[in-house]
């Protein structure tokens, strides 16, 4: 079945530091990709839309310029967070629709768990 | 404005007996509806959805059921295995859009 394969798993950094997550699309091709955020015991919230070829479509209240996001093939997307700082210590995940459209389920990745010291 | 509510956080089940999750929305252009599976430290998998055209989708053990009216969605496990103790994610999405707003989860642990 499809994969979506993100690295890192997990990543401790110090604050103001930048951090990059991958997320891979293994066997298909992901026009679309969306990153995800949970925190613990909440639900998962959808902080941006990556756009193969264009520009990323951030939710509501989601600093574009602290979140940078590149999707820069159709099987890549890439998330950084600039400057982190404790507060942005969180479980990122990102996901893929297999074959696109509405009523496509989401393939996540296994997420990465930051730590900002 | 949590639009997709579980609102039990927890639930115990008996191995072999059935494992029923809820989950309510407040959004009346939802029209497709998924539960994931997520273990610790993993990802969510999908586990079943259903399309508010119908009011049940059965996939093996696992059943959906839809009550538009009511807007309220279930998934019942039957019979619940150990196998099955994990966090259940319900989520929505309205038509024409991919975007998922999900729940706050249910952590469903079966006893042996």
């Amino acid at each position: 079945g499809a994969v979506v394969s993100q690295h890192p798993s997990r990543v401790i950094c110090k604050s103001g530091t930048s951090v990059k997550i991958e997320c891979r699309s293994l066997d298909f091709q992901a026009t679309t990709m969306f990153w995800y955020r949970q925190f613990p015991k909440q639900s998962l919230m959808l902080m941006a839309t990556s756009n193969e070829g264009s520009k990323a479509t951030y939710e509501q209240g989601v600093e574009k310029d602290k979140f940078l996001i590149n999707h820069a093939s159709l099987t890549l997307s890439t998330l950084t967070v600039t400057s982190a700082h404790p507060e942005d210590s969180s479980f990122y995940i990102c996901s893929a629709p297999d074959r696109g459209g509405h009523n496509s389920p989401l393939h996540f990745g296994n997420g990465t768990r930051l730590t900002v010291t | 404005d949590q639009q997709v509510k579980q609102n039990s956080p927890s639930l115990s089940v008996q191995e072999g007996r059935i494992s029923i999750l809820n989950c309510d929305y407040t959004n009346s252009m939802f029209d497709y509806f998924l539960w994931y599976k997520k273990y610790p430290a993993e990802g969510p998998t999908f586990l079943i959805s259903i399309s508010s055209i119908k009011d049940k989708n059965e996939d093996g053990r696992f059943t959906v059921f839809l009550n538009k009216s009511a807007k309220h969605l279930s998934l019942h496990i039957v019979p619940s295995q150990p196998g099955d103790s994990a966090v259940y994610f319900c989520a929505a999405s309205a038509l024409g859009n991919e975007k998922l707003t999900f729940g706050t989860g249910t952590r469903l642990t079966i006893i042996p």
